[in-house]
């Protein structure tokens, strides 16, 4: 089945605790993206990637690193949480780089206390 | 600065009845758009798109109008269902843009 894996679902942790959430699609997808989803705010992104070893800062990035070493994998990696990163993620990928539909996992919902 | 508008954040409509979705965009480089449906605890998931060479794109209850001299495009929902409730963002993209820039999103309800 075609996908995009997102774990953790659900994690609460601690301001400066550094956290990793993976994203894996087994679609053979050159490009793929982080968002976040806050009430008010829609679907923000934070970072992108076009391929391995190419990625490029979206419109939130503060706070954020990602990393994409693989075609299939797309870590986000928030070195020392805040609270204001308190979210619900989701991690998306798509085919061409430019253009057509972005395939979403299921979300990473995440506290920062 | 906000280049794809939702203005409406909700919107309630009877089953059967039509459902009509608005957005809004600032950037005449957008040559792409996309609606997406999002139920609570799920991710986004594709509904219907339409490039900026037609002005229709239909798929079954769902039509998408374009309108590119207004910068606005519509999401048509006939009839409505109460399974279609739920969030339903508007993104825009092209040109040499790698984005895909989204809308805060519609939440509609179908009441039975």
């Amino acid at each position: 089945e075609a996908q995009v894996t997102q774990n953790p679902r659900y994690l609460i942790t601690v301001t400066g605790k550094k956290l990793t959430v993976t994203c894996s699609q087994n679609m053979n997808h050159e490009y793929m993206s982080w968002y976040r989803q806050d009430p008010g705010l829609g679907l923000r992104q934070i970072y992108y990637s076009m391929n391995v070893e190419v990625t490029d800062k979206g419109d939130v990035p503060e706070g954020y690193k990602v990393s994409r070493k693989e075609k299939r994998n797309f870590p986000l990696i928030l070195e020392s949480p805040s609270p204001n990163q308190t979210s619900l993620y989701f991690c998306a990928s798509r085919r061409g780089t430019t253009t057509g539909e972005l395939f979403f996992g299921e979300g990473s919902r995440l506290t920062v206390l | 600065d906000q280049q794809v508008k939702q203005n409406s954040p909700s919107l309630s409509v009877q089953e059967g009845r039509i459902s009509i979705l608005n957005c809004d965009y600032t950037n005449s480089m957008f040559d792409y758009f996309l609606w997406y449906k999002k139920y609570p605890a799920e991710g986004p998931t594709f509904l219907i798109s339409i490039s900026s060479i037609k002005d229709k794109n239909e798929d079954g209850r769902f039509t998408v109008f374009l309108n590119k001299s207004a910068k606005h495009l519509s999401l048509h929902i006939v009839p409505s269902q109460p399974g279609d409730s739920a969030v339903y963002f508007c993104a825009a993209g092209g040109g040499s843009n790698y984005k895909l820039t989204f809308g805060k999103g519609t939440l509609l309800t179908v009441n039975p």
